[in-house]
């Protein structure tokens, strides 16, 4: 069965700062990867895909099948990118996701 | 467009009595979910129905059931609500292999 890890419960970095958010994945197949982003008091949303390799609102993430990873990456992080961060993944022809714990990050001023 | 629409936002139930809760959605998509949000946990599958007529057990079906009415609307029955269904449930639909659309979800207490 697959597995999403996400290692950090809570992050806080500076405003202006460079943020990862770590993901891994464990799945013998060929995977689809997701950033799903929750601010304050509101649904879940979309942040991005790996199959689209886009970035949005500022925030990237790769595809490292060697490593197993799908970590989210900010090279200057904003007060508003204060959320909870979930990965997810989609195992081969699945239409369900597979959510990690979640990673709360903190903006500080 | 609204979306993905889950009823009710707030409920507080005692232990043993039993709820529905609803879910629609108006993307004509075929594939719909719940999810339970658990703090340390992230979000895990109770039900989906990948299309209309069918169900299917998530990684936490025990103590829910699930009916997919049409292909609007997708119930979550708690028969028997214990504290451990405590939670928020989120709603969700997709179609194919795009991602997700959440509702807003419905934060369940159960004392």
């Amino acid at each position: 069965a697959q597995r999403v890890t996400q290692p950090e419960k809570l992050l806080s970095v500076f405003k202006g700062a460079p943020v990862e958010l770590k993901c891994n994945y464990s799945y013998s197949g060929s995977p689809e990867l997701f950033w799903y982003v929750q601010y304050s008091r509101q649904r879940l949303q979309l942040l991005l895909r790996h199959i689209s390799r886009e970035s949005i609102k500022g925030f990237t993430a790769d595809l490292n099948k060697g490593e197993t990873s799908f970590h989210l990456k900010k090279p200057f992080a904003q007060e508003e990118d204060s959320a909870m961060y979930y990965c997810a993944l989609r195992a081969g022809s699945a239409r369900q996701l597979t959510f990690g714990s979640g990673t709360q990050l903190t903006v500080l001023p | 467009n609204a979306g993905v629409t889950q009823t009710p936002k707030f409920q507080v139930l005692k232990t043993g009595q039993s709820m529905t809760l609803q879910c629609a959605q108006d993307m004509n998509h075929n594939s719909m979910y719940w999810y339970r949000q658990d703090p340390g946990m992230g979000l895990r599958l109770i039900y989906y129905s990948a299309s209309e007529g069918t169900t299917d057990k998530g990684e936490v079906p025990n103590g829910y059931n699930v009916s997919r009415l049409n292909k609007r609307e997708f119930s979550l029955r708690l028969e028997s609500a214990a504290p451990s269904q405590t939670s928020v449930y989120f709603c969700a639909s997709s179609e194919d292999t795009y991602g997700y659309t959440f509702g807003s979800g419905t934060r369940l207490t159960v004392v």
